[in-house]
C-alpha cells in the first residue's frame, strides 16, 4: 500500500545534541509537511515543501531545519534540541496545494530529550 | 485569521450511544472542511471531508454536513463502538496563499465504554 513512513518511531537524544528525523512517501505527492504535536494538543505546522519550494512558518524556531533531497524523502533536523522540543513529530503529504486536497499522515516519531 | 473551534472533551459514551462532536469555523474564503481521527500512539487519519456548502462527508458510519449558514461541520455517528475511542480533530483548508495548509481545532477525546 502507498503510504507515509516515519523513522524511527521513537527517538531519544540528549539536550543540545543534533537529531534528524526522516520521512518517506510512496504516494508521489508534491507537498510534504512537518508538524509538531505536544501532548493533548493539535498538530502545529513547522514548514512544508511544495516540490523543492521550502515554506517556513513564521513562528518555527530557528534551530529547526528541513531538507527534501528528492520527491520521496524529507528530513527534519533539530540542531540543538531543548527540553521544550520533546514532542511527537508528524510528517504528512498531499497531492497538491489546493484547498480540497487531504493530507496523509505518517505514524509519527516521538522525540524525548534527556 | 481563519480558525476552528470544536467542543471541549473528553467525551465519554456507552457503546451504541449517539455521538455528536460540534465544530464551527471562521474563514475569509470558501474553505474545505475535514475530520481527522488519531488513535493512541498513531498519526492522524482522514475520516471524512467536504469541499463545498451542503456537501455531506461520510465514512465508517460517521457523517458531517458542511453548513455555510451556521459555519459548522458537526461530526455525528448513530451508534459508537469501543473501537471508536480516539481523538477527533476538525480542520479547514482555504488554500488562500496558504498552499492548502490545514488549520486544526484543539481536538476532542472520545472514550467509549463497553
Amino acid at each position: 500500500d502507498a503510504m507515509v513512513i516515519q523513522n524511527p518511531r521513537y527517538q531519544v537524544t540528549q539536550f543540545g545534541k543534533p537529531v534528524t528525523l526522516s520521512c518517506s512517501q510512496t504516494l508521489n505527492h508534491n507537498v510534504m509537511y512537518w508538524y509538531q504535536q505536544k501532548s493533548s494538543q493539535a498538530p502545529k505546522l513547522l514548514f512544508h515543501y511544495y516540490d523543492k519550494d521550502f515554506n517556513n512558518e513564521a513562528d518555527t524556531p530557528d534551530n529547526f531545519q528541513s531538507r527534501r533531497p528528492n520527491t520521496s524523502f524529507c528530513f527534519l533536523d533539530i540542531r540543538s534540541p531543548g527540553l521544550g522540543d520533546a514532542a511527537m513529530y508528524l510528517c504528512a503529504t498531499s497531492r497538491g496545494p489546493g484547498r480540497g486536497q487531504p493530507q496523509h499522515f505518517g505514524d509519527g516519531t516521538r522525540l524525548s530529550i534527556l | 485569521g481563519d480558525s476552528v473551534t470544536q467542543m471541549e472533551g473528553p467525551v465519554t459514551l456507552s457503546e451504541e450511544a449517539f455521538l455528536t462532536i460540534n465544530c464551527t469555523y471562521t474563514a475569509t474564503g470558501y474553505p474545505s472542511l475535514f475530520w481527522y481521527v488519531q488513535y493512541p500512539g498513531e498519526g492522524l487519519q482522514l475520516l471524512l471531508k467536504a469541499t463545498k456548502a451542503d456537501d455531506k462527508g461520510s465514512n465508517k458510519g460517521f457523517e458531517a454536513t458542511y453548513r455555510k449558514e451556521t459555519t459548522s461541520f458537526h461530526l455525528e455517528k448513530g451508534s459508537v463502538q469501543v473501537s471508536d475511542s480516539a481523538v477527533y480533530f476538525c480542520a479547514l483548508s482555504d488554500g488562500l496563499g496558504s498552499q492548502g495548509n490545514l488549520i486544526f481545532g484543539k481536538g476532542t477525546k472520545l472514550s467509549v465504554k463497553p
